[in-house]
């Protein structure tokens, strides 16, 4: 069992349409990162949320951290092809010496 | 900028034999890591060091060695390769530790098969 869930786990939509991607958790973090990952390559960095209720945006992406810093959210408007990667969700976690916990991923692919 | 470099890119190994993953940054960063990805599964941390001289076990350590003599390069070595030990090897740097919030550099990756 993942201590962060990533839901959903693939998702295939057309150029232009939004999207939301979830990380879910039943344990609080210290902070959370969201990390894009194209083929070949390894995850980089697009955002840390650190206070609950964080909301920052980054272009057409908004990032959310929930209240209770259990959860957050990727949500992606007017998505392009470029979008199109791997998206991984990280948290820092106490019981894990505040080390990185990575969810499994979602594979977004977007169609032109 | 070179940022995190890892060598070798591809690689396959039969059960049994030994070899090192190696890892190099230019960034003057504290805190090494290596991680393991699987399908399904995201990354899971092997091994991480604080600092020149210091290491300690992620969780998947075993099977796995790692040393860091110097502050630029921490080496992952793989003592007596098995199946399971297939995956993409990442390596990885920051400032200071990974929980504090800092930006997070990962290598290109290593694609190990063991047959």
């Amino acid at each position: 069992t993942q201590l962060l869930e990533q839901s959903p786990q693939f998702l295939s939509i057309q150029e232009g349409e939004n999207l939301t991607v979830y990380c879910n958790s039943s344990s609080v973090f210290s902070s959370l990162q969201w990390y894009r990952q194209e083929p070949g390559e390894g995850p980089v960095l697009l955002v840390t949320v650190v206070t609950g209720g964080e909301v920052k945006k980054l272009k057409r992406l908004t990032f959310q951290f929930g209240d209770a810093r259990k959860d957050s959210s990727l949500h992606i408007t007017a998505a392009q092809p470029g979008d199109t990667g791997l998206y991984l969700c990280a948290g820092a976690h106490e019981e894990y010496g505040n080390k990185l916990v990575f969810g499994a991923g979602t594979i977004l692919r977007v169609k032109s | 900028n070179a940022g995190v470099t890892q060598t070798p890119k591809f690689q396959v190994l039969k059960t049994g034999q030994s070899m090192t993953l190696q890892c190099a940054q230019d960034m003057n960063h504290e805190y090494m890591s290596w991680y393991r990805q699987d399908p399904g599964m995201g990354l899971r941390l092997i091994h991480y060091s604080v600092g020149a001289g210091i290491t300690d076990q992620g969780e998947v350590p075993n099977g796995y060695n790692v040393s860091r003599s110097t502050t630029e390069d921490f080496p992952l070595r793989l003592l007596s390769a098995a199946p399971s030990q297939t995956s993409v090897y990442f390596c990885a740097s920051s400032y200071s530790a990974e929980g504090s919030g800092n930006t997070i550099y990962f290598g290109e990756g290593s694609w190990l098969t063991v047959v």
